[in-house]
């Protein structure tokens, strides 16, 4: 079985400061691992996905995040923090099992200050 | 970008009525998708559908609930007799069958159902 802790459900940053937003997972086989954003009253938009290859991933919007097998962890992080990152973050498993339900973690809202 | 749409964006029905909810997945796609977020809780996996079956359903995902697809282009969730607890926000999804591609899920904008 494979599960997601997000390990802040609210993060706030001030503009133009670094973003991070942590996430452990757990997965009785090599994962697929996503991180998904929600805006306000939108759906859920695909940041960047893990499959097995680079293990820094780089996504939209200039988030990126590292997989690293030993911490089992998938950070997302942010160099530089904008208002219009203001949002739900989600991350995201897959295990390759054969099944294809995702299992989402509990979210984190960011908040950035001006 | 191709999209998933979803229709109605918003719903409203009354406890023991049926609902149908509506999405058009990516032409090339063909594995589907049902997720729903219940207000302040975690996005929940409801049902997958591939081949015309479903390929994998929740605990969530019970007699109440059914998925078809019904032309080459709809892929709908019917939820039979509502109940006050499925006020949620319903996420359609679909996927490529790559592996190596992490199956590109790609999500609808949802539908919000709100039971009264």
């Amino acid at each position: 079985a494979q599960s997601v802790t997000q390990l802040d459900s609210h993060v706030s940053v001030s503009e133009g400061t670094p973003v991070l937003l942590r996430c452990n997972y757990s997965s009785s086989y090599s994962p697929s691992l996503f991180w998904y954003v929600q805006h306000p009253n939108k759906g859920l938009q695909l940041l960047l996905k893990y499959t097995s290859a680079a293990t820094l991933v780089k996504g939209i919007n200039g988030f990126e995040a590292e997989f690293k097998k030993s911490e089992t962890s998938f950070h997302l992080t942010k160099p530089s923090a904008h208002m219009s990152d203001a949002a739900e973050y989600f991350c995201v498993v897959r295990a390759y099992t054969g099944r294809r339900a995702l299992t989402f973690g509990s979210g984190t809202r960011l908040q950035v200050q001006p | 970008e191709p999209e998933v749409t979803q229709t109605p964006s918003h719903q409203v029905t009354q406890m023991g009525q049926e609902v149908i909810l509506r999405c058009v997945p990516i032409s090339n796609h063909l594995y589907f998708y049902w997720y729903r977020q219940i207000l302040g809780q975690k996005v929940e996996f409801l049902v997958s559908f591939y081949n015309n079956e479903i390929s994998e359903k929740s605990e969530i995902f019970d007699d109440q609930f059914s998925v078809e697809r019904p032309d080459g282009s709809n892929f709908t969730l019917k939820i039979r007799s509502t109940k006050l607890e499925d006020s949620a926000m319903y996420f359609c999804a679909s996927s490529e069958v790559s592996q190596v591609s992490g199956y590109g899920y790609t999500f609808g904008s949802g539908t919000r159902l709100t039971v009264v």
